[in-house]
């Protein structure tokens, strides 16, 4: 069975740019987080989606927005880039189910640098 | 709120010899924890968790965590380190089920030989 996927896997942007990163969860999985990891830290949690609803937003600006979609794929918009947005942007997949399943299962990641 | 604590950026063992990887955290209620490694250029792979129940958890790759809710602590050990080991770990706690991952900075694990 296919892991989490993302794409695209490494980009580079100008400043003030927009981006738009993709995930597609494991195979019945409905629940979709983003995480950032910035180098040499560990990752920091942006957005949860679960059902295709908001379910969590970590201390991320406006800038950042996400939404997941009917077949539980997922989406991170981030706009005006800059060049503290340079980082790995991993896509998690949970078998959350309202209540019960706390495993979670992440992507390779896409690398993002802006310049 | 809840965090977590890693002592040691980095570690490095020979190869053969006893891996020791700490994390602490911090919760005001019993939280399920995690291991992840991270091998370069690459996302995260689950090494354990704890829930619920036993407190020694075995994990992938021969890796071992013990929670000890008396000392918060949730460290990570193999007894014969390999060199296909080397890589970044981290120790994560979620409150909730379902909910967000809250990470340590990390340890890199140099093997060697």
């Amino acid at each position: 069975d296919a892991g989490v996927t993302q794409s695209p896997t490494h980009l580079i942007k100008t400043r003030g740019q927009h981006v738009t990163l993709r995930c597609s969860p494991i195979s019945g999985h409905k629940s979709v987080s983003w995480y950032q990891q910035v180098l040499g830290q560990g990752p920091q949690f942006i957005f949860q989606y679960y059902e295709k609803e908001e379910r969590g937003r970590g201390n991320f600006p406006d800038r950042f927005s996400a939404r997941q979609f009917p077949n539980y794929s997922s989406e991170l918009n981030v706009n005006a880039l800059l060049l503290g947005d340079s980082a790995l942007y991993l896509c998690a997949s949970s078998d959350y189910r309202g209540r019960s399943g706390n495993t979670i299962y992440f992507g390779e990641g896409s690398w993002l640098t802006v310049v | 709120a809840q965090s977590v604590t890693q002592l040691g950026s980095h570690v490095s063992v020979s190869e053969g010899a006893l891996v020791l990887l700490r994390c602490n955290y911090s919760s005001s209620v019993p939280p399920y924890l995690f291991w992840y490694v991270q091998y370069p250029n690459q996302g995260l792979q689950l090494l354990l968790k704890y829930t619920t129940g036993a407190t020694l958890v075995k994990g992938i790759n021969g890796f071992e965590a013990e929670f000890k809710k008396s000392e918060t602590s949730f460290h990570l050990t193999k007894p014969s380190a390999h060199m296909s080991d080397a890589a970044e770990y981290f120790c994560a706690v979620m409150r909730n089920q379902g909910g967000k991952l809250i990470f340590g900075q990390g340890t890199e694990l140099s093997v060697k030989p």
